[in-house]
């Protein structure tokens, strides 16, 4: 099945410092998508990406897709407090099965 | 839209007793998916609907749970009988696309004793 590998687990940073969690797939991806999980809350949207090789901001967030379609990242400019959270990647392989594969996710804490 | 609502928010049933946990779905999205979440296994797929009709279900772990999807506004997660281990978060998620942006209610913590 689908194996999708998220690192780091945990990440503290000092509030200003950049942040970068990467995910890794065993198979070529259809597409990936990117969640954010407050404590306590539940997965909201960030992004889907489609293209390999694609690049997305959104304000201090930057989402890449590799070219082989079986990684991705997402880095944090300057985190803030409010950037607390779980950020997971979902994956859809190319396999043509409906499916959505969640990463195991990455918590990061932000120190004011 | 006040999105997707799912009650109750919180649950707390002792082992053997049924489980009946509901979502209401954005109006006008097709799809439909329930999600379990525990520290242990994270974040998987149970089952999802495309227009009130179960498409894939493979991921419900056993034949203790069911989901019916009665109309296009209501879905029900059920576990009968309930056991400690399925203490978890229970999120219902709906879209307008299959499996793109998905939108995901509030979640039930079930705690089974």
């Amino acid at each position: 099945g689908q194996q999708v590998m998220q690192i780091p687990q945990y990440q503290h940073v000092q509030e200003g410092e950049d942040f970068t969690t990467y995910c890794n797939s065993s198979t070529t991806l259809s597409n990936i998508q990117w969640y954010k999980q407050r404590p306590g809350g539940h997965p909201v949207f960030l992004i889907q990406l489609v293209k390999s090789g694609e690049v997305k901001k959104q304000k201090r967030l930057t989402f890449q897709f590799g070219e082989a379609k079986k990684n991705s990242s997402l880095h944090i400019t300057a985190t803030q407090t409010t950037d607390v959270g779980t950020y997971f990647c979902a994956v859809n392989d190319q396999t043509g099965a409906n499916n959505l594969f969640f990463g195991t996710g990455t918590r990061l804490t932000v120190i004011p | 839209d006040a999105g997707v609502i799912q009650s109750p928010r919180h649950e707390v049933t002792e082992m053997g007793q049924e489980v009946t946990l509901r979502c209401k779905p954005i109006s006008g999205h097709d799809y439909l998916f329930w999600y379990r979440q525990t520290m242990m296994r994270g974040l998987e797929l149970l089952i999802y609907f495309n227009n009130n009709v179960p498409i894939d279900d493979s991921g419900m772990p056993e034949d203790r749970f069911s989901a019916k999807m009665p109309n296009a506004s209501f879905s029900t997660l059920k576990i009968q009988p309930s056991e400690p281990r399925d203490s978890a978060v229970y999120f219902c998620a709906s879209s307008l696309r299959g499996f793109e942006t998905q939108y995901f209610g509030p979640g039930t913590r079930l705690l089974v004793l």
